[in-house]
């Protein structure tokens, strides 16, 4: 099955400094690459997701680029503020696979003012 | 519409005692995902229903873990026997059709075993 890494797994930066979570999938059939917010005591939500045939994704202060060749994609978090702060996970999946989503591990963004 | 809904919302069970969670999906919603979450912890995937599709169990950490999920809409996931190692938070998700689609979470259900 699918196995994804995600790194690091704390990150801790300045206020108004940009951020960036890095995740490497196994599966090259994998298409389809969401990130997910989790703040403390809630559930994960869906902040941004790309599919494999585009390379990258903005939404206002967060952008997402897919390297489909060496099987991996990054969350990037500019102009960081303190709301910024949880647990983001990434995912991968793939049509036709058995087991869904697979998360990575989860990186815990930490905003310092 | 309503979101995804878990209940009980908490459940504190001695050791040993069988324990029955309920996850409601977004109406029309064909794929369900149940994932434990420990303390601190990443989403861990026990087990994936698409449809009328034989469910993926291959996350389910033990035979004590079961699922199911009645006419393609409410899931249960039943512990039998409980154990400490069990405490987690138990999230499920539901997406309108599995793969390459958008998962909303429920709120969960912690789940301690004393």
């Amino acid at each position: 099955g699918e196995n994804v890494e995600q790194h690091p797994s704390t990150l801790s930066v300045q206020e108004g400094d940009s951020a960036v979570i890095k995740c490497t999938y196994s599966d090259s059939a994998s298409n389809y690459f969401p990130w997910y917010k989790q703040e403390l005591g809630k559930r994960p939500q869906l902040i941004i997701d790309i599919r494999s045939n585009v390379g990258e994704k903005k939404d206002q202060r967060i952008a997402v680029t897919l390297n489909k060749t060496a099987k991996h994609f990054s969350l990037h978090i500019t102009e960081t503020q303190p709301e910024d702060s949880a647990v983001y996970f990434c995912a991968a999946s793939r049509e036709g696979g058995a087991d869904g989503l697979t998360f990575g591990k989860g990186t815990h963004l930490i905003i310092q003012p | 519409g309503a979101g995804v809904s878990q209940s009980p919302s908490n459940k504190v069970t001695e050791k040993g005692k069988d324990v029955e969670l309920r996850c409601d999906p977004i109406s029309g919603h064909t794929a369900l995902y149940w994932y434990r979450q420990s303390l601190g912890q990443g989403l861990e995937f026990l087990i994936y229903f698409q449809g009328n599709s034989a469910p993926d169990k291959s996350g389910l950490p033990s035979d004590r873990f079961s699922a199911e999920r009645t006419g393609g809409s409410v899931s249960t996931l039943t512990i039998q026997r409980t154990q400490q190692e069990d405490s987690a938070v138990y999230l499920c998700a539901s997406s309108l059709m599995g793969h390459n689609t958008e998962a909303f979470f429920g709120q969960g259900t912690r789940l301690t075993v004393v």
